[in-house]
This record gives C-alpha cells, sequence and structure tokens, in this order.
C-alpha cells in the first residue's frame, strides 16, 4: 500500500473564495484521483489527475470549477474555485501504485464553506 | 451504466451477531469489486477485493465476501461483529478496461451500527 496525507485537513472558508487542497504520497505511483463526498452521500469521482498533463473530468466537472495539478508522481493538488456553500464537502485523493490495482485513499480534507 | 445498489442504508446487529451487508451491481462483464470501510473522520481503508479467481475473498478485520456472478452480487459477511465495527461501509466497482483500474463507483453505503 502507499502512505497518502492531504493538507489541509479541514477549513473553513468564505463564499467566492478559493482553496487549493495537497495530496502527497509516500512513493511514486502510477494513478492519481480526487473524489468528493458531500454529507451524508457516496463519493464521487471529480478527475483523474494526469501527469505531465491535463486532468480528465467527469461529467459534471470542469477545470475552471476544479483546476488540478500534478507535477510529479508522488504529488497533486486540487483547488476549488469561487467556492459556494454547496462545495461544502470531504475531499479525498486516492492512488493506485500499478494498472490494475487498488485505490487506496488519503484522510480526505473536510471543507466548509460559509 | 454501471451502478452500484447498497440496498440498506442503516444497519444495527448485537456485538457478537453475524453481518451480512448486500453490494449488487450493474455492469455488462465481470467487474473488478471492492469493499471500504469509513469510520467517523476517517478516510476510507480497504477491507477486501475480487479481480477474478476464488469467489470467496478474505480480508482484514475478519471480514469476508462472496461474488455470485449470476445475482451480480458482492456481499460482505462478518460471523461475529465487534463494537469497534461500527463505521460506514461502502461496495464499489472498477469496471475492468484491459486490466486497469480507474473510476471506482461507489454505492452508497451501509452504516452499521453495533449494540452492546
Amino acid at each position: 500500500s502507499a502512505v497518502i496525507s492531504q493538507k489541509p485537513s479541514r477549513d473553513i472558508c468564505q463564499r467566492g473564495t478559493s482553496l487549493t487542497i495537497q495530496c502527497q504520497v509516500d512513493s511514486q505511483v502510477t494513478m492519481m484521483f480526487w473524489y468528493h463526498q458531500q454529507p451524508g452521500q457516496s463519493l464521487t469521482l471529480i478527475a483523474t489527475a494526469n501527469q505531465g498533463s491535463e486532468a480528465t473530468y467527469e461529467s459534471g466537472f470542469v477545470i475552471d470549477k476544479f483546476p488540478i495539478s500534478r507535477p510529479n508522481l508522488t504529488f497533486s493538488t486540487l483547488t476549488v474555485s469561487n467556492m459556494s456553500p454547496e462545495d461544502s464537502s470531504i475531499y479525498l485523493c486516492s492512488v493506485t501504485l500499478d494498472l490494475a490495482d487498488t485505490q487506496y485513499f488519503g484522510p480526505g480534507t473536510r471543507l466548509t464553506v460559509l | 451504466a454501471q451502478s452500484v445498489t447498497q440496498p440498506d442504508i442503516h444497519i444495527t446487529v448485537s456485538e457478537g451477531a453475524s453481518l451480512e451487508l448486500r453490494c449488487n451491481y450493474s455492469y455488462g462483464a465481470t467487474p473488478y469489486l471492492f469493499w471500504y470501510v469509513q469510520s467517523p473522520g476517517q478516510g476510507l481503508q480497504l477491507l477486501l477485493k475480487y479481480f477474478s479467481g476464488d469467489t470467496l475473498v478474505q480480508g482484514i478485520k475478519g471480514f469476508e465476501a462472496e461474488f455470485k456472478r449470476s445475482q451480480s452480487s458482492f456481499n460482505l459477511r462478518k460471523p461475529s461483529v465487534h463494537w469497534s465495527d461500527a463505521a460506514e461501509y461502502f461496495c464499489a466497482v472498477a469496471p475492468n478496461y484491459g486490466g486497469a483500474t480507474n473510476k471506482l463507483i461507489f454505492g452508497t453505503g451501509t452504516l452499521l451500527a453495533v449494540q452492546p
């Protein structure tokens, strides 16, 4: 498995501002993903973070709202832009070590937007 | 479209009793199948997975799951529940695209409460 850390672990933000969430892995990984989990809901994939190229977004999610970077094989960031209370959620990154492998999840970032 | 159904939103069992959490999926071929557990305020921890082979898979913490192709099910079981098993359990599938796992599709989760 991999040890995954996320920063910040939680934050309270004002409407209209942006927050960047970091995901750091202790080893090189093949794929990195970003999910969100709204209160009382299941997890939904936002995008796949591709190393050295633009992220691949799922239907309903756009780069302007959730810009993602992945500068190397151990690190990725997700920015939640121009936040509204509807963005209040837990944001989780996950990784796979190989293509045909399990996804391992970080501890999540709990975001509250006022 | 692929989907995962966990019909039980909330289950309460007594400590020491057996447990079965249901999961059904909708997918044209056999996907990769997973069970994750999420304790309050925690991230997701993998309990077990099925990729191929023996349809009864063993996981951590005494959990097991059985893949039944004819029923499109992957139910999670534990013979004797401990108070520490109280958590939310998520079934997930990953479409099998040439051996690559991506885009996990999660069920809505089952919240397990354990009575003393």
